[in-house]
């Protein structure tokens, strides 16, 4: 198993430009997130999904969508970039039941840098 | 609502010596605990959680954490680092039946010769 994927790796935008940032799991796991790390900030939410073709928002979802047409894939759309979305992007999954626990595994990161 | 607090940004130590990473939590129903590492450049990975049961919990690599409900605390420690275990730990909460996870800010550990 590969775990979760996302690609790019590094990415650098202009203010105003749009991108799509990558995200697959392997595992089969029904919820998927997308966090942004800001230093000395923690990780925030952005959005997740419960299951294919279930979205919501998290913590700061402005500026992004997202969509969930499959288990595996869970892109992250910036449509218009500002200064304020450089951060280090991660997108994890998790398998929840009832009575399960919600054990995230995270994929490597992209670092985006918006100028 | 939930908060996660983690008391140090940055924790400084020589290698072999003891850690504690202190970590206090706020929520008004009984939750799921966790401390996740992540190594530079990497993504963030499980090094353990608290769920049930025994208040100890253990990871592989020699990490320990105690669930303390009373003082809402959910500290990591280890008897004797080593440089391999510089890196950035966050502590984590989930309410229990919930999936939302509220991640702290992360504590920096870097082990020194």
């Amino acid at each position: 198993n590969a775990g979760v994927t996302q690609t790019p790796k590094f990415r650098i935008l202009k203010i105003g430009q749009s991108m799509t940032l990558q995200c697959t799991q392997d595992m089969n796991h029904n919820y998927m997130y997308w966090y942004r790390q800001d230093p000395g900030m923690g990780l925030k939410l952005i959005y997740y999904s419960v299951g294919a073709g279930i979205t919501d928002k998290g913590e700061v979802p402005n500026g992004y969508n997202v969509s969930r047409s499959t288990t595996e894939d869970f892109p992250l759309r910036l449509e218009l970039a500002a200064p304020s979305q450089t951060s280090v992007y991660f997108c994890a999954s998790s398998q929840r039941a009832a009575g399960s626990t919600d054990t995230q595994y995270f994929g490597p990161g992209t670092r985006l840098t918006v100028l | 609502a939930q908060s996660v607090t983690q008391l140090d940004s940055q924790v400084p130590v020589f290698e072999e010596a003891p850690v504690e990473l202190r970590c206090n939590y706020s929520s008004s129903v009984s939750v799921y605990l966790f401390w996740y590492v992540q190594y530079p450049n990497q993504g963030l990975q499980l090094l353990l959680k608290y769920l049930s049961g025994s208040t100890l919990v253990e990871s592989i690599n020699g990490f320990e954490a105690e669930f303390n409900k009373s003082q809402t605390s959910f500290h990591l420690r280890k008897p004797s680092v080593h440089i391999s275990d510089t890196a950035e730990y966050f502590c984590a909460v989930s309410e229990g039946g919930g999936f939302k996870t509220i991640f702290g800010a992360g504590t920096r550990l870097f082990v020194k010769a």
